[in-house]
């Protein structure tokens, strides 16, 4: 496809649970994002890819947050033992190298 | 630290009214400068952005912003808005390369037009 896709675009799940997200950015772009919306807020920066170098996870909120990028393909983002606060959107965004970033419609994840 | 204001947490325009969305920036040399759009259920579309040159840019859908350096700001205007406007718009800077992973994002102004 021409955009970001994001998969699912809804997930609902139980506290505990562990749940995956998933990445697959414009083709081509080396570059891939991912960052958390909570309601009524603005971006937070979780975690950032660059062609094969190693990630900055930098972002990540608790070692419960991990993702993985194969190449510069899909890369999903997993978040173990869901908490309520952990309710929120997950927004995908790729871009060439220095370029703006293009992003997915995101996944929106609740937390029961 | 890098830090973007959004003064306005929500608008309310009539259609056909001029706008200006505001955004301030802290940081001590010239950043990149983003807006960004979000309609409900959708992810962020680029609606214009500031690398360098000209201070007043042209994006789509009529929107335009200025950069001013001496007030550090980025304001977002349109002559007219459209119903279609009502979204939530972000402004973003980048301190350290336009593709940079260090966007900092404002936390949005909500745009609603009255009819």
């Amino acid at each position: 496809g021409a955009g970001v896709s994001q998969s699912p675009s809804n997930k609902v799940t139980e506290k505990g649970k562990d749940v995956e997200l998933r990445c697959d950015p414009i083709s081509g772009h080396t570059a891939l994002y991912w960052y958390r919306q909570r309601l009524g807020q603005g971006l937070e920066f979780l975690i950032y890819f660059q062609g094969n170098s190693a990630p900055d996870k930098s972002g990540l909120p608790s070692d419960r947050f991990s993702a993985e990028r194969t190449g510069e393909s899909v890369s999903t983002l997993t978040i173990q033992r869901t908490q309520q606060e952990d309710s929120a959107v997950y927004l995908c965004a790729s871009s060439d190298y220095d370029q703006p970033q293009h992003f997915g419609d995101g996944t929106r994840l609740s937390i029961l | 630290a890098q830090s973007v204001t959004q003064p306005d947490i929500h608008i309310t325009v009539s259609e056909g009214a001029s706008l200006e969305l505001r955004c301030n920036y802290s940081y001590g040399a010239t950043p990149y400068l983003f807006w960004y759009v979000q309609s409900p259920g959708q992810g962020l579309q680029l609606l214009l952005k500031y690398f360098s040159g000209d201070t007043l840019v042209q994006g789509i859908k009529g929107f335009e912003a200025e950069f001013k350096r001496s007030q550090s700001s980025f304001n977002l205007r349109k002559p007219s808005v459209h119903w279609s406007d009502a979204a939530e718009y972000f402004c973003a800077v980048a301190f350290s390369g336009a593709g940079s992973y260090q966007l900092t994002f404002g936390k949005g102004t909500k745009l609603s037009v009255i009819p």
